[in-house]
């Protein structure tokens, strides 16, 4: 069956450090995949979308690796901030149809 | 940037009434907007596709009767939950499309049905 997992519910971590969060997918292969922050009773905002024929990509703290032979993604936050707790989704479109199919998301906090 | 207008953010409808919420594209025509509704502690699930001047096409178990979507303009979606229960009482939210640039979301919809 098709599934797309994101590692752990909450992840704890100091400010200052890095972040890494997982995204793990089976039976799909899709054309790009995409990060997402979403804040309490908000909608995801978007932040990167990674092709399948690249293998990182950066956006001021943030990068994004992208392994099709492992169908993983892994999202790094560096030099973390209490401003980057927030629940963090990834999401592929599974069918080219631009229908976007979410992971469970990743809760981070970032302790001061 | 794409900005898309969802409203309301917050209501509150008894049992058995009907609740329209609203996703507007402000700066970009959106020819096709995705519904998702999500539970507590729960990710995004797609409800369905509205797609500008035909019919939405709906995922696998969603009640196309009791959630009715329109998008009679590029600008506006709307989606109806008709005869709502409690069970319906959920988050929202609409995105579109706008390219290398990912989805765009609306800031969703609380919807609680007392």
């Amino acid at each position: 069956s098709q599934k797309i997992e994101q590692n752990s519910e909450a992840l704890n971590i100091q400010e200052g450090k890095t972040a890494t969060l997982t995204c793990n997918y089976t039976n799909y292969s899709p054309a790009y995949l995409q990060w997402y922050r979403q804040d309490p009773g908000r909608g995801p905002v978007f932040l990167l979308l990674i092709r399948e024929n690249e293998k990182e990509k950066r956006k001021e703290r943030l990068k994004v690796t992208f392994d099709t032979t492992l169908k993983q993604s892994l999202f790094h936050i560096t030099a973390s901030q209490p401003a980057d707790s927030a629940t963090y989704l990834c999401a592929l479109d599974s069918s080219n149809t631009g229908k976007l199919i979410f992971g469970q998301g990743t809760t981070l906090q970032v302790k001061p | 940037g794409a900005v898309v207008s969802q409203h309301p953010s917050r209501v509150i409808c008894k049992s058995g009434t009907s609740v329209k919420i609203e996703c507007r594209s402000l700066d970009f025509q959106a020819t096709t907007m995705f519904w998702y509704r999500q539970f507590p502690k729960q990710s995004l699930m797609l409800m369905a596709t509205s797609n500008e001047g035909s019919k939405a096409t709906y995922e696998q178990g969603v009640e196309k009767d009791k959630f009715l979507i329109n998008h009679a303009s590029l600008t506006l979606s709307t989606l109806t939950v008709t005869s709502a229960h409690p069970e319906d009482s959920s988050f929202y939210i609409c995105s579109a499309s706008f390219g290398d640039y990912g989805y765009t979301f609306g800031s969703g919809t609380r919807l609680t049905v007392v």
